[in-house]
């Protein structure tokens, strides 16, 4: 199975300030159709998970340009340019190219 | 507009089974591969399984394998998981979720307890 690893776990950040999520796949992400399936998910306090970015760095629709992906092969990123309260929750990469899929733990922003 | 609506869900003794129902509306149900994801109590995401738009390709977490069901319905707009011989680390939020490679809606979710 592909293991995902987030980083850091925990992300307290000044509202208007940067966020950055690191996740690590321990295997590539290159699917033989040539796509990198790694999605970025938010889940809100009490709310199901929502899908942010897909392939790396494709918005989902209705999904704020605060958020951007990048990354390639077995390095990601999640940055958030300026923090706002909505923003609060946890955030999760998840992998498509491989069954099982796999999450990575999960990173809890916060603000401070 | 894209809705999943999960049901089924509640309190089950160990080695019990419970059917979960993910009812569809506004899009082609029967275009799209379909999967369950359960989260523990405060905690993560796991991927349970996955079924194609004609059911032709079906997979399975380990963790369910031989014991959890995946089926559809194209003509009720309905994806289902049967669950048999629960144990209690099957308890969790059950999400159904829209996709193949990308899971892009999910439903609320609904609640299974295992327990005596």
């Amino acid at each position: 199975d592909i293991v995902m690893t987030q980083t850091p776990l925990s992300s307290p950040v000044t509202l208007g300030q940067p966020a950055s999520i690191s996740c690590r796949s321990s295997q590539s992400l290159v699917h033989s159709d040539g796509n990198t399936y790694l999605s970025w998910l938010q889940q809100r306090p009490g709310q199901p998970p929502r899908l942010l970015i897909y392939k790396i760095s494709n918005r989902f629709s209705g999904v704020p340009d605060r958020f951007s992906g990048s990354g390639a092969g077995t390095d990601f990123t999640l940055k958030i340019s300026r923090v706002e309260a909505e923003d609060v929750g946890v955030y999760y990469c998840m992998q498509g190219t491989q069954f099982p899929r796999t999450f990575g733990q999960g990173t809890n922003v916060e603000i401070k | 507009e894209v809705q999943l609506v999960e049901s089924g869900g509640g309190l089950v003794q160990p080695g019990g089974s419970l059917r979960l129902s993910c009812a569809a509306s506004g899009f082609t149900f029967s275009n799209y591969g379909m999967c369950w994801v359960r989260q523990t109590p405060g905690k993560g995401l796991e991927w349970v399984s996955y079924i194609s738009s004609s059911s032709s390709a079906i997979y399975y977490a380990d963790s369910v394998k031989g014991r959890f069901t995946i089926s559809r319905d194209n003509a009720k707009n309905s994806l289902y998981l049967q669950m048999n011989s629960l144990r209690d680390e099957d308890t969790a939020v059950y999400y159904c979720a829209r996709g193949f490679t990308v899971n892009d809606y999910w439903g609320q979710g609904t609640l299974v307890t295992v327990s005596s």
